[in-house]
């Protein structure tokens, strides 16, 4: 059974710094990892996706990395700024239970203080 | 492009009543459906899968019966809680796929569903 874990859960830090958010999976027989944005009551935000044959992704300040046969992804924020205050969700995308499925870590909470 | 509704955003309900909640893909058509579970500080919890005009199917552990799902056009679907409880207080969010892989999923806003 697939579990996708999300390190640090809650994250706090000032504006400006650059931060790494740490997601991991147990079964590598990914098709690709997604990382959202989530803000507080609201739905997702697709932030970057990488399929399950790259190595990383980048969109603006934003860079993921994905080494899949150790069942791990990271994604770098770069100078952080109070925007990007919000819960960042890992998400892998894979063939269970006799159909596709994207199945999420529990995110992390990201404080961005001025 | 890619955008998809949900009504009501929020919505209380009393212990035993039933409770309705739509989700519309504005822009593209819906061929496939998912339904999703938030508990506070929790992942999102796949319930459910919907192929338009097909029966859905159920994650392990969630009642068909309690979450009755209908993907009668291939921009509306609905997710029917039926008796609610105060454990079914949750965010329910669903997502629509033009196809049936689940490889393009767009996400709608969530609901929040409180019950007393």
């Amino acid at each position: 059974k697939q579990e996708v874990t999300q390190i640090p859960a809650a994250l706090s830090v000032p504006e400006g710094e650059n931060l790494v958010l740490n997601c991991s999976f147990t079964d590598s027989a990914i098709y690709n990892l997604q990382w959202f944005r989530q803000d507080p009551g609201k739905g997702l935000t697709s932030l970057l996706l990488i399929q399950s044959s790259q190595r990383e992704q980048t969109s603006g300040r934003l860079n993921a990395s994905l080494d899949k046969s150790s069942g791990r992804s990271t994604l770098y924020i770069a100078a952080s700024q109070p925007g990007d205050s919000a819960t960042y969700l890992c998400a892998v995308f894979m063939f269970s239970g006799g159909y596709n499925k994207l199945i999420f870590g529990a995110g992390t909470r990201l404080a961005v203080h001025p | 492009g890619a955008v998809v509704s949900q009504h009501p955003s929020w919505v209380i309900c009393k212990s035993g009543t039933s409770v309705k909640i739509e989700c519309r893909s504005l822009d593209f058509q819906a061929t496939t459906m998912f339904w999703y579970r938030q508990f506070p500080k929790q992942s999102l919890m796949l319930m459910a899968t919907s192929n338009e005009g097909s029966k859905a199917t159920y994650e392990q552990g969630v009642e068909k019966d309690k979450f009755l799902i209908n993907h009668a056009s291939l921009t509306l679907s609905t997710l029917t809680v039926t008796s609610a409880h105060p454990e079914d207080s949750s965010f329910y969010i669903c997502s629509g796929s033009p196809g049936t892989s689940g490889y393009e999923q767009y996400f709608g806003p969530g609901t929040r569903l409180t019950v007393t």
